[in-house]
């Protein structure tokens, strides 16, 4: 069974940072491009970035509102993608899913950004 | 950036009555690989998204057979035949054939 469990969520203030993490399990990890994507409170669903397996390159892509200030990585060693998110904005408040493949989600955690 | 725009934002449907949703591209969404990237997407209440159609019409793993898409191009539907109760919730149309976009959501509710 496709597990992924998200941590690393909680309040941060306008300007700092934080660091996210995916934790899979139940396919092969490696082989898989790896999104995030987030839902602000009460609204839609919102494609951040995403990296490539390494088969594929590894590279990432961003969403504009986030480019050069997220970063996506993996460590296919410990199947685990990361989100380190700079330089935050209240704009940024919403709950952050990993997702593989755009296929199997996780549970989504919680990031606030607010003074 | 390749836009996808959903209508109706809402809907209210009696059980056992037909749904059906719009998603609309500002590009075609065919690739030169022959598949076209648009797939839909619920979001039952508390819940993370789960898929329903990939490449326009394939119903994914376990997904009832009351929902089909159809489309091409740059038009696209998804149609649930008759709406049960545990269809209630949002749905999204997202294009993967640039870097994803999701459509703003149709939130489907029981009358």
């Amino acid at each position: 069974e496709v597990q992924l469990v998200e941590s690393g969520g909680g309040l941060v203030k306008p300007g700092g940072s934080l660091r996210l993490s995916c934790a899979a399990s139940g396919f092969t990890f490696s082989y898989a491009w790896m999104s995030w994507v987030r839902q602000a409170p009460g609204k839609g669903l919102e494609w951040v970035g995403r990296i490539k397996s390494k088969a594929d390159g590894g590279t990432t892509d961003y969403a504009a509102p986030v480019k050069g200030r997220f970063t996506i990585s993996r460590d296919d060693s410990k199947n685990t993608l990361y989100l380190q998110m700079n330089s935050l904005k209240t704009e940024d408040t919403a709950v952050y899913y990993c997702t593989a493949n755009m296929v199997d989600w996780g549970q989504g955690t919680l990031v606030t950004v607010s003074s | 950036d390749i836009v996808v725009t959903q209508t109706p934002l809402s809907l209210s449907v009696t059980p056992g009555q037909p749904a059906s949703i719009s998603c609309k591209s500002s590009q075609s969404l065919l690739h030169s690989d022959g598949k076209t990237y648009l797939f839909w997407y619920l979001q039952k209440p508390g819940q993370p998204p789960q898929l329903l159609i990939y490449e326009v019409s394939n119903r994914f793993f376990g997904v009832p057979d009351r929902f089909s898409g159809s489309g091409s191009g740059t038009d696209f539907t998804l149609k649930i035949s008759r709406v049960e109760a545990e269809d209630v919730g949002v749905y999204y149309c997202m294009q993967s054939i640039q870097l994803p976009f999701f459509g703003q959501g149709t939130k489907l509710e029981m009358k």
